[in-house]
């Protein structure tokens, strides 16, 4: 099946440094992909839509410059997590949507913890 | 404001039994309602869709039902295994489109 991976799957990093998450569609094209975030025992929350060639959409109440997001690619999104802080520490998971089928697959998730 | 609510944060039932999960949401016409398992540490993995002019639909051992006059979707796990025991996530699309806005989840425990 379908298969979408995320980059790295922890992280640990200091507060004031950026820490950039990859999200990767493996076997096939997605123009369209999201970025949610999960603190414990709570609901994913929606931060982002991601087009391929445009401009992020953010939810209301995302900084969209404290959370960069590029999708440069059919393939490939990526969510920069600047000037962290620990506040930022959370569950971060993305999920793609198959051009082909309008199927959508979630990453496994990052672990981001700003210490 | 858009509120889904999953009726407990904790389901634990003995194997082999049946174990029924509750989704009830307001101020929402979602176009569809997905249930998706989530294990520790990792993402969600989608389960079944139901589509808002659909009654039920079954996949195995689940089931889900989903009335909109109520705005409630019940998910069932038959014959359920210890192997079943995780998260189980109600989500609903946002405007129509793919985007979802998730429930708090409710965590299932089936023991031998």
């Amino acid at each position: 099946g379908a298969v979408v991976s995320q980059h790295p799957s922890r992280v640990i990093c200091k507060s004031g440094t950026s820490v950039k998450i990859e999200c990767r569609s493996l076997d096939f094209q997605a123009t369209t992909m999201f970025w949610y975030r999960q603190f414990p025992k709570k609901s994913l929350m929606l931060m982002a839509t991601s087009n391929e060639g445009s401009k992020a959409t953010y939810e209301q109440g995302v900084e969209k410059d404290k959370f960069l997001i590029n999708h440069a690619s059919l393939t490939l999104s990526t969510l920069t997590v600047t000037s962290a802080h620990p506040e930022d520490s959370s569950f971060y998971i993305c999920s793609a949507v198959s051009d082909s089928t309008y199927e959508q697959y979630f990453g496994p998730g990052t672990r981001l913890t700003v210490t | 404001s858009q509120k889904i609510e999953q009726n407990s944060e904790a389901l634990n039932i003995q194997e082999g039994k049946t174990a029924t999960l509750t989704c009830n949401y307001t101020n929402y016409s979602p176009a569809y309602l997905q249930w998706y398992r989530q294990d520790p540490g990792r993402g969600p993995v989608f389960l079944l869709l139901i589509r808002e002019n659909e009654k039920e639909k079954r996949k195995e051992r689940l089931k889900v039902t989903f009335d909109t006059t109520l705005k409630q979707s019940l998910f069932h796990i038959t014959a359920s295994q210890p192997a079943d025991s995780a998260t189980y996530l109600c989500a609903l699309d946002i405007a129509g489109g793919y985007a979802l806005n998730f429930g708090k989840g409710t965590s299932l425990l089936v023991t031998p």
